[in-house]
C-alpha cells in the first residue's frame, strides 16, 4: 500500500525556519517525482516545490523561490522541505504528492499544519 | 506558466442531480495531461480523472471527465452525498504544474 506521511510543521514566529519531512512507502520512491503543495485556511491549493526522482531537477513557486529548499534521501525513502524566512502568508497545511510532469498525483500524504505567527 | 480557471465557483445542486464543472487552460494542454481531483472538509485531496477521461483507481462510474485542447469539463452524472465537496483541475504536461482556482459543489 502507498504510504506518504509528512511531519515537522508547527506554530513558528515570522521569520523562523522549519524543516517539514514525507516519508514514503509501498512504491519505489527513487523513480518517481514528488512534490510540495499548500493550501492556507479556506484558499484553494498551491504547488510550492518539486524534485525529480533523483533529485538533480527542483523548482519552485516564485512565492517561495529563495527561501525554501526542497529536497529527497532516496535511502531514507524521505522527501524533505527546509523552509527558512517564513512570513506569515506561508501559513497553511503543507502536503506532500506522488507525481509530477506526464504523472498526476495520485497519492498524497494527510497534510502537516505550519503556523507562521507572532 | 498555464493558467486553468474554473467555473462556476460555486455549484449549489440536490443529490440525484447533474453536476457539470469547467475547467478552462490559458493555452493547450498537451498529452491530454489533466487531471481532476476532488477534497472534502478536513482531508487531503484526492485523484479523481486522470489523462481527461480516465478514472483513477476505486472512482466510481458516475464521474467522468471530457475535453480537449484548452476546455475540460468534470460530470457527476447523479450526485451522491458524499460528492458535495471541493473539486480542482490540474494541468502535468508542464512545469509549473498548476492548479485551478476550484469549484465548490453544495448542497442546494
Amino acid at each position: 500500500e502507498v504510504q506518504l506521511l509528512e511531519s515537522g510543521g508547527a506554530l513558528v514566529q515570522p521569520g523562523g525556519s522549519l524543516r517539514l519531512s514525507c516519508a514514503a512507502s509501498g512504491f519505489t520512491f527513487s523513480s518517481i517525482s514528488m512534490y510540495w503543495v499548500r493550501q492556507a485556511p479556506g484558499k484553494g491549493l498551491e504547488r510550492v516545490s518539486g524534485i525529480t526522482g533523483n533529485g538533480v531537477d527542483t523548482n519552485y513557486a516564485d512565492s517561495v523561490q529563495g527561501r525554501f529548499t526542497i529536497s529527497r534521501d532516496n535511502f531514507k525513502n524521505t522527501l524533505y522541505l527546509q523552509m527558512n524566512s517564513l512570513r506569515v502568508e506561508d501559513t497553511a497545511m503543507y502536503y506532500c504528492a506522488k507525481g509530477g510532469v506526464e504523472v498526476p498525483f495520485d497519492q498524497w500524504g494527510q497534510g502537516t499544519l505550519v503556523t507562521v505567527s507572532s | 506558466e498555464i493558467v486553468l480557471t474554473q467555473s462556476p465557483g460555486t455549484l449549489s445542486l440536490s443529490a440525484g442531480e447533474r453536476a457539470t464543472l469547467s475547467c478552462r487552460a490559458s493555452q493547450t494542454i498537451t498529452g491530454n495531461y489533466l487531471a481532476w481531483y476532488h477534497q472534502k472538509p478536513g482531508q487531503a485531496p484526492r485523484l479523481l480523472i486522470y489523462g481527461v477521461s480516465r478514472r483513477a483507481t476505486g472512482i466510481p462510474d458516475r464521474f467522468s471527465g471530457s475535453g480537449s485542447g484548452t476546455d475540460f469539463t468534470l460530470t457527476i452524472s447523479r450526485l451522491e452525498p458524499e460528492d458535495f465537496a471541493v473539486y480542482y483541475c490540474q494541468q502535468y504536461c508542464n512545469a509549473p504544474l498548476t492548479f485551478g482556482g476550484g469549484t465548490k459543489v453544495e448542497i442546494k
